[in-house]
């Protein structure tokens, strides 16, 4: 069975402090890995990974795949305190019309 | 361009009642996703569509759920009748196609049963 795990569940971090967020995965004949963020509302997309060593980067966030040993992280540095969401982590699978696998999230709180 | 639109945001009814939540996939897409969202219990896949078509129902949590796509631009959620523990935020969310492309959410209905 696919299986999405993310560490830590819960954080909490001061303003300017940089966080990794971890995403470890198992899935059949895996395809992707995608980031969400959601605040109060739907998750939003934040990035698509599908090549292991290549960094994704989006102003202060950046995020790493490694197909090897099956897991992601995604940095957030000088982080502020519209950083504070839940962020969500899911895995697609090339086998058939399966759908994206995810992760329980990791909450993250920034504090001024 | 339109995202994912859903109606209606928010919902409030009484135990027993039917509720009905709508979704509009973004155009060209053919795979439409819903999900239900709970703090206890996370984002869970209730079922998805591709092509209108009903790929995988096993997370719909029991007979009192339905879910139709009559169109490649519209589909329902039913709850009947609606019970205390449905209250949750259902999403509803599009992609290309089903196998591992990025999905685009909806805002989500917030439903309420008394």
């Amino acid at each position: 069975e696919d299986k999405v795990v993310q560490s830590p569940l819960s954080l909490v971090v001061h303003e300017g402090d940089t966080v990794t967020l971890n995403c470890s995965y198992e899935v059949t004949n895996f395809r992707s890995l995608l980031w969400y963020k959601q605040e109060k509302k739907a998750p939003t997309f934040l990035f698509m990974l599908t090549s292991s060593g290549i960094e994704k980067k989006s102003g202060r966030l950046s995020s790493i795949l490694d197909k090897k040993e099956l897991f992601s992280i995604l940095n957030i540095t000088a982080t502020q305190t519209g950083d504070s969401a839940v962020y969500l982590c899911a895995v697609g699978s090339r086998a058939g019309n399966t759908p994206l696998v995810f992760g329980k999230g990791t909450r993250l709180s920034v504090i001024a | 361009d339109a995202g994912v639109i859903q109606s209606p945001r928010h919902e409030v009814t009484e135990m027993g009642q039917e509720v009905t939540l709508r979704c509009k996939p973004i155009s060209g897409h053919n795979s439409l996703f819903w999900y239900r969202q709970t703090m206890m219990r996370g984002l869970e896949l209730l079922i998805y569509f591709n092509n209108n078509v009903p790929i995988d129902d096993s997370g719909m949590p029991e007979d009192r759920f339905s879910a139709k796509m009559p169109n490649a631009s519209f589909s329902t959620l039913k709850i009947q009748p609606s019970e205390p523990r449905d209250s949750a935020v259902y999403f509803c969310a599009s992609s290309r196609s089903g196998g591992g492309e990025t999905q685009y959410f909806g805002p989500g209905t917030r439903l309420l049963v008394l």
